[in-house]
C-alpha cells in the first residue's frame, strides 16, 4: 500500500535555528500534501496545503514566513521552520494524496516532533 | 459550520473488554479516518471509511452517514492498544482538508 515517509521523526535544535521536516511519498506520487501541527493536548490543526509545483495554501493564523513549504517534486514535500523558538516545538504530520486518486484517499507520516531549547 | 466530536475523551479499562470509541460530525463528508497515536506521537492510519464497515484483525470501524456517526470498535482488547484514537473527517466543501476529532485517550490494564 502507499506508504508516506517523514524525516526526522525526532530533532531537537537551538532557538534561532532553522530546522527542515521532510515528506516524501515512497511509491506513490503526490500532487498534494498536507502539513498538520499538534500542540500538546490538543487536536491536530491544519497548518497548510502544498501543491506540487506551486505556492502552498496557510490556513489563517499560520505565518507563511515562519513555516516555510516548498512541494518541489511529485514525491516530496518539506516544512522549514525558520528561526525556530521554543513556541515552535510541536509534533508535526504531514499526509499525501496520491495523484489520480480520489479525495478520500489520504495517506499520512508518523509525525515529527521538534523540540526547541 | 464543520465540526468533530469525540467521545469519551479518555477512557479505561481491563484487558479483554470490547471497547467503542464514537465520533459524530456536523454536515456532509466525503471520507472518515480513523488514526491511532502512541505515547511517543507517532500516528497509524487504521481506516478511511466513506460508507458501511470495515474490519482489520481486532479493530472494526462503521460508518452512519445518515445519523453522521462513526464508531471505532476493539476486540478482546490488549494493553499494547493503549494510544489516543482520533478520528478526522473530511468535509464535503473543504477541498479534502480535514478537522480533528479532540481524540480518545484509551488506557487498557492488564
Amino acid at each position: 500500500g502507499a506508504v508516506v515517509s517523514q524525516h526526522p521523526s525526532r530533532v531537537i535544535c537551538k532557538s534561532g535555528t532553522s530546522v527542515k521536516i521532510e515528506c516524501r511519498s515512497l511509491d506513490f506520487q503526490a500532487t498534494t500534501m498536507f502539513w498538520y501541527r499538534q500542540f500538546p493536548k490538543k487536536s491536530l490543526m491544519l497548518m497548510a496545503t502544498s501543491n506540487e509545483g506551486s505556492k502552498a495554501t496557510y490556513e489563517q493564523g499560520v505565518e507563511k514566513d515562519k513555516f516555510l513549504i516548498n512541494h518541489a517534486s511529485l514525491t516530496l514535500s518539506t516544512l522549514t521552520v525558520t528561526s525556530a523558538h521554543p513556541e515552535d516545538s510541536s509534533f508535526y504530520i504531514c499526509s499525501a494524496r496520491p495523484m489520480g486518486s480520489g479525495a478520500n484517499v489520504l495517506t499520512f507520516g508518523a509525525g515529527s516532533r521538534l523540540t526547541v531549547l | 459550520k464543520n465540526e468533530v466530536e469525540q467521545s469519551p475523551q479518555n477512557l479505561t479499562a481491563q484487558e479483554g473488554e470490547f471497547i467503542t470509541i464514537n465520533c459524530s460530525y456536523s454536515v456532509g463528508i466525503s471520507a472518515l479516518h480513523w488514526l491511532q497515536q502512541h505515547p511517543g506521537g507517532g500516528i497509524v492510519s487504521l481506516f478511511m471509511l466513506s460508507s458501511g464497515k470495515k474490519k482489520h484483525g481486532r479493530l472494526i470501524a462503521t460508518i452512519n452517514i445518515q445519523e453522521k456517526h462513526s464508531s471505532l470498535h476493539i476486540t478482546a482488547s490488549h494493553p499494547r492498544d493503549s494510544a489516543v484514537y482520533i478520528c478526522a473527517v473530511s468535509f464535503l466543501d473543504s477541498n479534502y482538508q480535514l478537522i480533528w476529532g479532540a481524540g480518545t485517550k484509551l488506557i487498557i490494564k492488564p
